[in-house]
């Protein structure tokens, strides 16, 4: 059974700071990774999306990749109350272009 | 990316009823695929709605609970049936780009009495 591990939080950071979020894997061969915003009473949209190891950066936004430790993070830059959201981390599933295997989510508050 | 509209966007059902949600995009796609999100659960994928052939489901969804159905490239239904409690949750349709990102519609809240 392939998971995607997320601290649920609340993570709660002063606004024009760094928050980083967290989300491991269990499945080694995984290629695909994706951050989901998700604002209450919403639908998940696609942040960003990192298929090697390194770092990705958009903006704000930057996408970690560690597939050896089986981590990605996702580090927000100069944080905003607006950025207060569950943030969903995704990982390619099967075989199905549209099977992604999604963590439960980690909780950011920004406080002004 | 594609615009994805559903509707219902929320409903109040009765337990034994069945609900059929509707999925409408604004440009051809070959696959759509129905997501289900359980009050602080993670999403889990239902099935893929394939154009001109049976849903393709995922383990634990069977068809005569979660009937799809897929008329052309641009829309598809699901139907939650005989609906109980359990059943309440966001439903979600969605594409995917060839890239892999998957896009959401608005969701379809269900409330199951």
């Amino acid at each position: 059974q392939k998971e995607v591990e997320q601290n649920s939080g609340p993570l709660s950071v002063p606004e024009g700071a760094i928050a980083s979020l967290n989300c491991t894997y269990s499945d080694r061969g995984s290629q695909s990774f994706f951050w989901y915003r998700q604002y209450s009473g919403k639908s998940p949209e696609l942040i960003m999306f990192i298929y090697s190891n390194g770092d990705k950066e958009d903006g704000r936004f930057t996408a970690q990749l560690n597939k050896a430790s089986q981590y990605v993070s996702l580090l927000i830059r100069d944080s905003q109350p607006s950025d207060s959201a569950t943030y969903l981390c995704a990982v390619k599933g099967g075989r199905s272009q549209g099977n992604l295997i999604f963590g439960k989510g980690t909780k950011l508050s920004v406080k002004p | 990316s594609a615009v994805i509209s559903q509707k219902p966007s929320r409903d109040i059902c009765q337990r034994g009823t069945s609900l059929t949600i509707q999925c409408q995009v604004d440009s051809q796609v070959t696959m759509m695929f129905w997501y289900r999100q359980q009050p602080g659960q993670s999403l889990t994928l239902i099935a893929t709605a394939n154009q001109g052939s049976e849903a393709t489901y995922e383990s634990g969804f069977v068809i005569d609970k979660f009937p799809i159905s897929r008329p052309n490239l641009t829309f598809s239904t699901l139907t939650v049936s005989n609906m109980s409690p359990e059943d309440s949750s966001i439903y979600l349709c969605s594409v995917a780009e060839n890239t892999g990102e998957l896009f959401f519609g608005e969701g379809s809240r269900l409330t199951v009495l």
